[in-house]
């Protein structure tokens, strides 16, 4: 049982390229979200998905695109990559809103 | 401004003792509260808290939440190195306009043999 799969697992960017992290889950979850995390700073949202053809701003959302391309798959993308978006991304999905999140194994990405 | 303040920071033990890990919280319309342990890789859950006074065990983890004093916290009893993670408490709240889930900084567990 797959749950959250992320790829890739690990990238290397430099400053001005740009990529997108890829998302599914196989829970047939409604909701998916994408979260960055940093040394000392917790898990912070990004971006979220409460249902497909939806999708809102978190907490840190500047820098960011995101697309539910269907019930399954919601994608990250940044379009011009900066260092400070080094980190480690995480996408989560839950059955609803106000259900459990279930987390990918992340995403950890350089930008040099 | 909600927030999840999580304490210690970090802890380092031998194996065997007991721990207690700190969770508090400020936050409006809060559903629940939720327990994570993070080796590695992805945040695996523990625990989802909604009633004060409840134990909520799982084999040597257990917690408990005290809405009054808005506080949870994650016992482990007997640990092992295996033990050895991140635990994450995060609040779930209604309505949030950036989202459900918040999180607080992580507890940093080491287990020494």
């Amino acid at each position: 049982n797959a749950g959250v799969t992320q790829t890739p697992k690990f990238q290397v960017l430099k400053t001005g390229q740009s990529m997108t992290l890829q998302c599914a889950q196989d829970m047939n979850h409604n909701s998916m979200y994408w979260y960055r995390q940093d040394p000392g700073m917790g898990l912070r949202l990004i971006y979220y998905s409460a249902s497909e053809g939806t999708t809102d701003k978190g907490e840190v959302p500047n820098g960011y695109n995101v697309s539910r391309l269907n019930k399954r798959e919601f994608s990250l993308r940044l379009e011009s990559a900066a260092p400070s978006q080094t980190s480690v991304y995480f996408c989560a999905s839950s059955s609803t809103m106000l259900d459990i999140q279930y987390f990918g194994a992340g995403t950890r990405l350089s930008v040099l | 401004e909600d927030k999840v303040v999580q304490s210690p920071l970090s802890l380092v033990v031998h194996e065997g003792d007991t721990v207690t890990l700190n969770c508090s919280y400020e936050v409006t319309n809060f559903r629940s509260l939720l327990w994570y342990k993070q080796e590695k890789k992805a945040p695996t859950f523990l625990f989802m808290l909604t009633s004060s006074g409840i134990e909520k065990k799982s084999g040597r983890l257990s917690s408990i939440l005290d809405k009054k004093e808005l506080f949870s916290i994650l016992n482990i009893t007997a640990t092992q190195t295996g033990d050895s993670a991140v635990y994450l408490c995060a609040v779930e709240r209604y309505g949030g306009s950036q989202g459900n889930l918040i999180f607080g900084k992580g507890t940093k567990l080491s287990v020494k043999p």
